[in-house]
């Protein structure tokens, strides 16, 4: 079982650029969340998504944006980059069945805005 | 939306003592109270969960209690050994069947000293 894994782990942007980064959730998990960690911090709570429709939302604007595929997998998208959107991005899958359970979490994504 | 503290910020520890760790919470409505280690560059796992059907769950040496009616819950690591050391988070959650959406505390250094 390969867990969830996330691509790409390390990356570097300017300011305004945008970026995707990457989940494909545990294996036989449906449901995958997005949570933003700056150093020194605790996960934010960007977005959910299972049936391919955004669930829930945290406090972040409308700049983030994500995808959910059939497969479950998933993209998060940010974009006009600001460097306070440097921070660790985690990806967590889970299953609605039964009743959510744990959230296993990624590796995660390094974002660097320069 | 939920707001949760945690205390202490860093906590240092011999070998074989035991470590308190304690949250907080603001929203009546959670009901799902996880906690996450997180080791330097690596990814949250959970280490013990407990529902707010339960006041208290164990698992070899760590246990979870939790006052519902005070909000409050907290993490007890008895026997500490140097694995021990890690980044631990406390987070709440309302599980619905719209999600389950995470509030992570600030997270406890913890150093387990020989």
């Amino acid at each position: 079982d390969a867990g969830v894994t996330q691509s790409p782990t390390h990356l570097i942007k300017t300011r305004g650029q945008q970026v995707t980064l990457r989940c494909s959730p545990k294996s036989g998990h449906d449901t995958v969340s997005w949570y933003q960690q700056a150093l020194g911090q605790g996960p934010q709570f960007i977005f959910q998504y299972y049936e391919e429709e955004e669930r829930q939302r945290g406090n972040f604007p409308d700049r983030f944006s994500g995808h959910q595929f059939p497969n479950y997998s998933s993209e998060l998208n940010v974009n006009a980059l600001l460097l306070g959107d440097s921070a660790l991005y985690l990806c967590a899958s889970s299953t609605r069945d039964p009743g959510w359970g744990e959230l296993f979490f990624g590796e995660g994504s390094r974002l660097t805005v320069l | 939306g939920e707001n949760v503290e945690q205390h202490p910020s860093t906590l240092s520890v011999q070998e074989g003592d035991s470590a308190v760790i304690k949250c907080t919470y603001s929203d009546s409505a959670s009901n799902y109270f996880p906690w996450y280690k997180q080791e330097l560059g690596k990814r949250p796992q959970l280490i013990i969960d407990i529902r707010s059907n339960v006041g208290e769950k164990k698992d070899q040496r760590i246990a979870v209690t939790l006052n519902k009616t005070a909000k409050h819950f907290s993490l007890h690591i008895t026997e500490t050994q140097p694995e021990d050391s890690a980044v631990y988070f406390c987070a709440a959650s309302e599980v619905t069947g719209g999600g389950n959406k995470l509030t992570f505390g600030t997270g406890t250094q913890l150093k387990v000293e020989l």
